[in-house]
């Protein structure tokens, strides 16, 4: 079965400093990875995906993420935290076969200081 | 706007009422996807639909909840006899089809019962 594990619940930043959102994936097959972003009353948007093309995989708003399958692991960076970052992340993998549902993590909320 | 659409916004019931809701995805998208996110926790997925045929459903849709897309646009939700435990943010997404295709994500529908 597919899941994800989100490493932190919370994670706060200033301004300015780098962003690490942690995500490990456990797949029986290669997976389909997303992050997804969830501000305050809007709705889920995507930011990044990777589907077995390069690893290193960029996004929206200056993110990006690297797939490792030697660690299984699929965390999201960004060089320099701006205030309008802070919402929910949520890592995602794509369900089994052609089905296409999404598993979700548990999110993290991130926090940016000015 | 040529995004997902979701109607009611917000609904508040009482125990026992049923409720629907509904989704309009965008135009030319195969797939709809619904899914429940309660407080603190990522979106589950709750039923698909590949065109109006509904090919896969959770666990979590009980006998209560059923879902329909009759003529393979918009799609509606119906939960019969709402329980207080029904109360959640409702989400549809659509998406071209295939499992590694981005899903589109509507507002939700924030469900209360009381």
């Amino acid at each position: 079965a597919q899941s994800v594990t989100q490493l932190d619940s919370h994670v706060s930043v200033s301004e300015g400093t780098p962003v690490l959102l942690r995500c490990n994936y456990s797949s029986s097959y290669s997976p389909s990875l997303f992050w997804y972003v969830q501000h305050p009353n809007k709705g889920l948007q995507l930011l990044l995906k990777y589907t077995s093309a390069a690893t290193l995989v960029k996004g929206i708003n200056g993110f990006e993420a690297e797939f490792k399958k030697s660690e299984t692991s699929f965390h999201l960076t960004k060089p320099s935290a701006h205030m309008s970052d802070a919402a929910e992340y949520f890592c995602v993998v794509s369900g089994r076969g052609s089905q296409g549902n999404l598993i979700f993590g548990k999110g993290t909320k991130l926090s940016v200081k000015p | 706007d040529t995004g997902v659409s979701q109607d009611p916004r917000h609904k508040i019931t009482k125990r026992g009422q049923n409720v629907t809701f509904r989704c309009d995805p965008i135009s030319e998208h195969n797939r709809l996807y619904w899914y429940r996110q309660t407080l603190g926790q990522g979106p589950e997925f709750l039923t698909y639909f590949q065109n109006e045929a509904q090919l896969e459903k959770s666990r979590l849709l009980s006998d209560r909840f059923s879902a329909e897309r009759p003529k393979g646009s918009f799609s509606t939700l119906e939960i019969q006899r709402t329980e207080q435990g029904d109360s959640a943010m409702y989400l549809c997404a659509s998406s071209l089809g295939g499992s590694s295709d981005t899903q589109y994500f509507g507002p939700g529908t924030r469900l209360t019962v009381l």
